[in-house]
């Protein structure tokens, strides 16, 4: 079965300090790829996604998601944070157009000054 | 353009009582689905719809659970009746076409006591 892995479920960094929250996806398809941020009291928000073509995605807020596909990973980067990117990220799958989307258990960021 | 609107954005029921919740998508998003996360737990999918007709169901967690879309524009999730184990959040999300990525809405805190 499919299966998307967040493997830290909670991430504390310093502001301006760089930070990456790492994804493991396991499918033997291809998949289209997508990072979601839930920032308090608020919806899920679209950061970035892969569907084909170039393996780096550049997002919203500076962040930006390399995808590797020998490595079944699609992990999340910013050179440097600020408090506001305090949130909860998800990684998600979805295996072909439209069907549903799988996600990670979600990982908390927590930026401090 | 609006976007994806849920609500309530609260609801406290009690055990056994009836629940329902609304989601209006996008105007002119013909993909309409249901997530719920449960506390502690990974974002699932639930249903989808495409205009009005039941995409995937395969989500649906028992037949506790009615989702309808009349007239292909907004929905209703129904649960009735409620268990403990409902309670967690539920997310509506939309999306013009497939493998787009979706506009999620802020979802509908369920609080069942």
């Amino acid at each position: 079965a499919q299966s998307v892995t967040q493997l830290d479920s909670q991430v504390p960094v310093f502001e301006e300090a760089p930070v990456e929250l790492r994804c493991n996806y396991s499918s033997s398809v291809s998949v289209y790829l997508f990072w979601y941020v839930q920032y308090p009291n608020q919806g899920l928000q679209l950061l970035l996604k892969y569907l084909s073509g170039s393996t780096l995605v550049k997002g919203i807020n500076g962040f930006e998601a390399e995808f590797n596909k020998s490595q079944t990973s699609f992990h999340l980067r910013k050179p440097s944070v600020h408090i506001s990117d305090t949130a909860e990220y998800f990684c998600a799958v979805e295996l072909s157009a439209g069907t549903a989307l799988i996600f990670g258990k979600g990982t908390t960021l927590s930026v401090s000054s | 353009e609006a976007g994806v609107t849920q609500f309530p954005s609260h609801s406290v029921i009690e055990k056994g009582q009836t629940v329902t919740l609304r989601c209006d998508p996008i105007s002119g998003h013909d993909n309409l689905y249901w997530y719920r996360r449960v506390m502690g737990k990974e974002i699932k999918f639930l249903l989808h719809f495409v205009k009005e007709s039941k995409q995937d169901e395969s989500g649906m967690p028992n037949n506790r659970f009615l989702a309808e879309r009349t007239g292909g524009t907004y929905s209703t999730l129904k649960v009735q009746p409620a268990e403990l184990e409902d309670s967690g959040v539920y997310f509506c999300a939309s999306s013009p076409t497939t493998g787009a990525g979706y506009t999620f809405g802020s979802g509908t805190r369920l609080t069942v006591v």
